[in-house]
């Protein structure tokens, strides 16, 4: 089976850098996603890291760490809008994916 | 990004009427889709995989014949709700695997059902 594991709410001050951990347990391993969902809103593709290392997307990195079953998204240069709840969810070969609970990150002035 | 529709976006309905919902790939072609409901709060629940051509796979626990799916084309699979109860107020939402080049799976916007 798999399991994943993330914060459940973060709290973070607009301009700073946040980090999200995402801790999984797999047999099978595709890759790993990153959603952002806005409340009332579906999920949006964030990334997606299917080899270890970092990968930048303008304000939004991704890493990942297959042999610690660990990954993290990064966000920098936290803006209000980026309130919102963060997936992690596993590629684990067998469709569908599975999903974390979510971090629900909260940027304060 | 790859995109995907759903419609209706809201819906209200009165108890023990049906309602469809239709999820749409735009810009590729998804033999698999998948249905999510989410009560507020909660995290994404699977509903069921929608397979293109063939019956749909659910998650235990929820009814296949409340839930109809029906995927009869590549770009195109709907949810319909029978005989609707308050209890299935919810957003639901689908989303699409997108097979060519990196194996991803892209949202819709979702359809607040109200069931009254």
């Amino acid at each position: 089976g798999q399991n994943i594991d993330q914060p459940t709410e973060m709290t973070a001050t607009e301009g700073a850098i946040v980090q999200i951990n995402c801790t999984y347990q797999t047999s099978g391993f595709n890759g790993l996603f990153w959603y952002q969902q806005h409340a009332g809103e579906a999920p949006t593709f964030l990334s997606y890291n299917v080899l270890d290392g970092l990968e930048e997307k303008g304000r939004f990195s991704s890493f990942l760490s297959r042999s610690k079953g660990y990954s993290y998204l990064l966000l920098k240069e936290l803006q209000m809008k980026d309130s919102a709840s963060y997936l992690c969810a596993l590629n684990s070969g067998n469709t569908p994916l599975v999903f974390g609970k979510g971090t629900r990150l909260s940027v304060i002035a | 990004g790859a995109v995907v529709s759903q419609h209706p976006s809201w819906v209200i309905c009165k108890s023990g009427t049906s309602v469809k919902i239709e999820c749409r790939s735009l810009d590729f072609q998804a033999t698999t889709m998948f249905w999510y409901r989410q009560f507020p709060k909660q995290s994404l629940m699977l509903m069921a995989t929608s397979n293109e051509g063939s019956k749909a796979t659910y998650e235990q626990g929820v009814e296949k014949d409340k839930f109809l799916i029906n995927h009869a084309s590549l770009t195109l699979s709907t949810l319909t709700v029978t005989s609707a109860h308050p209890e299935d107020s919810s957003f639901y939402i689908c989303s699409a695997r997108d097979e060519t080049g990196v194996d991803t799976q892209y949202f819709g916007p979702g359809t607040r059902l109200t069931v009254l």
